[in-house]
């Protein structure tokens, strides 16, 4: 069973920022959150990952809450091509990537 | 250009026939995974490895099988004891001890 909760679809206006969330309750001390997108007919690309703290890269934030049961993941401003699905995923072992259904954004001009 | 190689990107079988799909990475990565994908649906893990000549079964190995003879590959091989095997196939890699797993473009196997 995904230990995640993301909502099935939003939309983002093309150059709006995207805030994605993800409920993860039940996560425990030692997992992290990772974030992974998936455009139509591609394998999955890695996106951010963190633990306690916020994390920003070149493609996104990461918005942990203090008691690590939800986050949020930031696009600064969308583009058409960051139209995919987006999973997030809570993990401590290398092994144990539990792929859900993820949040379909859809990015509109 | 370092990454992940799947070959072919569309395979077709029929039934009653094994099939194996490739999977060759040059990141000098550790370990090796398989996933499969049904259409709407999340990946679900067949098989990994983290070391040569070793590998474990992931959620759903029934009808499957893998070798890990090089550090480089991880050929899947779909049984005809696979029921229903027409999906999309992902190979990952990461590091050894480290989550982050890099994907492969997928094979998309379906059957006659």
């Amino acid at each position: 069973d995904a230990k995640t909760t993301q909502p099935p679809s939003m939309d983002c206006a093309e150059g709006r920022a995207a805030n994605l969330p993800c409920n993860h309750s039940t996560i425990s001390g030692n997992e992290y959150v990772y974030w992974y997108r998936q455009i139509h007919s591609q394998g999955p690309q890695y996106i951010i990952h963190g633990l306690k703290n916020n994390e920003t890269n070149e493609m996104a934030s990461l918005i942990i809450t203090e008691d690590r049961k939800s986050s949020t993941l930031i696009l600064p401003h969308a583009t058409l091509r960051d139209t995919a699905v987006y999973y997030c995923i809570t993990t401590g072992t290398a092994s144990k990537l539990t792929f859900g259904t993820g949040t379909r954004l859809q990015v509109t001009l | 250009d370092g990454g992940i190689t799947q070959s072919p990107k569309y395979l077709f079988r029929k039934e009653g026939q094994n099939v194996t799909l490739s999977c060759e990475q040059n990141l000098n990565h550790d370990a090796m995974y398989w996933y499969r994908q049904d259409p709407g649906q999340g990946l679900r893990l067949i098989y990994y490895s983290q070391i040569v000549n070793d590998f474990q079964k992931g959620d759903i190995a029934e009808g499957y099988s893998v070798s890990r003879e090089k550090k480089e590959s991880f050929p899947l091989t779909v049984t005809s004891a696979q029921k229903n095997p027409t999906a999309f196939y992902l190979c990952a890699s990461s590091r050894a001890g480290v989550e982050t797993q890099y994907f492969g473009p997928g094979t998309r196997l379906l059957v006659l």
